[in-house]
């Protein structure tokens, strides 16, 4: 199971473009890797997921390295609710999800 | 749909005493999860299950035990409960395959 990092906390200007990195060298080939947020202590909200190609919904864009060695969520026009705590994790076995510390994202108007 | 549904809400118990952690999901989803998250860190899976009557362990295990006797419910046991395990509880499901997992509101256990 693929461990992941990310920056403990990261800013970003109200309207502008939020892009979170994350480390996940160690990822195996089957091994996907999603993005969740929690806000406050609430339960953890799914954004994102991709394995190998470039990902985007209605919320976020996936940005996975051609070596899946790295990916960046972006959040293409930041707002003050998009404040939380992202979490990068990968999936592993029976699709059991391994998270890390997350990044802390402020955004400030 | 209600989605997954974390009883209670909060809890404070005294240590040794036993309780139950309830969890429903109301999405037909096989895969279901308990994690616990401590303060500033991120979620560690307890157990979790493929389908009704089948458990495994995850990270974290001792002191816990689940089962899953149908697809909708997933309780999660303490028999002895001790300081540590001092934690907010989350419960989550997801459909077979590589699917968003959707969360409980979670249970702030405190152990005294």
């Amino acid at each position: 199971d693929a461990k992941t990092t990310q920056p403990p906390s990261m800013d970003c200007a109200e309207g502008r473009a939020a892009n979170l990195p994350c480390n996940h060298s160690t990822i195996s080939g089957n091994e996907y890797v999603y993005w969740y947020r929690q806000i406050h202590s609430q339960g953890p909200q799914y954004i994102i997921h991709g394995l190998k190609n470039n990902e985007t919904n209605e919320m976020a864009s996936l940005i996975i390295t051609e070596d899946r060695k790295s990916s960046t969520l972006i959040l293409p026009h930041a707002t003050l609710r998009d404040t939380a705590v992202y979490y990068c994790v990968s999936a592993g076995n029976n699709r059991k999800l391994i998270w890390g510390l997350g990044t802390s994202l402020a955004v400030n108007p | 749909n209600a989605g997954v549904t974390q009883t209670p809400k909060f809890r404070i118990l005294k240590i040794g005493q036993s309780m139950t952690l309830q969890c429903a999901q109301d999405m037909n989803h096989n895969y279901m999860y308990w994690y616990r998250q401590d303060p500033g860190m991120g979620l560690k899976l307890i157990y979790y299950s493929v389908g009704a009557g089948i458990t495994d362990k995850g990270e974290v295990p001792n002191g816990y035990n689940v089962s899953r006797s149908t697809t909708e419910d997933f309780p999660l046991r303490l028999e002895l409960a001790a300081p540590s395990q001092t934690s907010v509880y989350f419960c989550a499901s997801t459909k077979q395959g590589n699917t968003e997992a959707f969360f409980g509101q979670g249970t702030r256990l405190t152990v005294v």
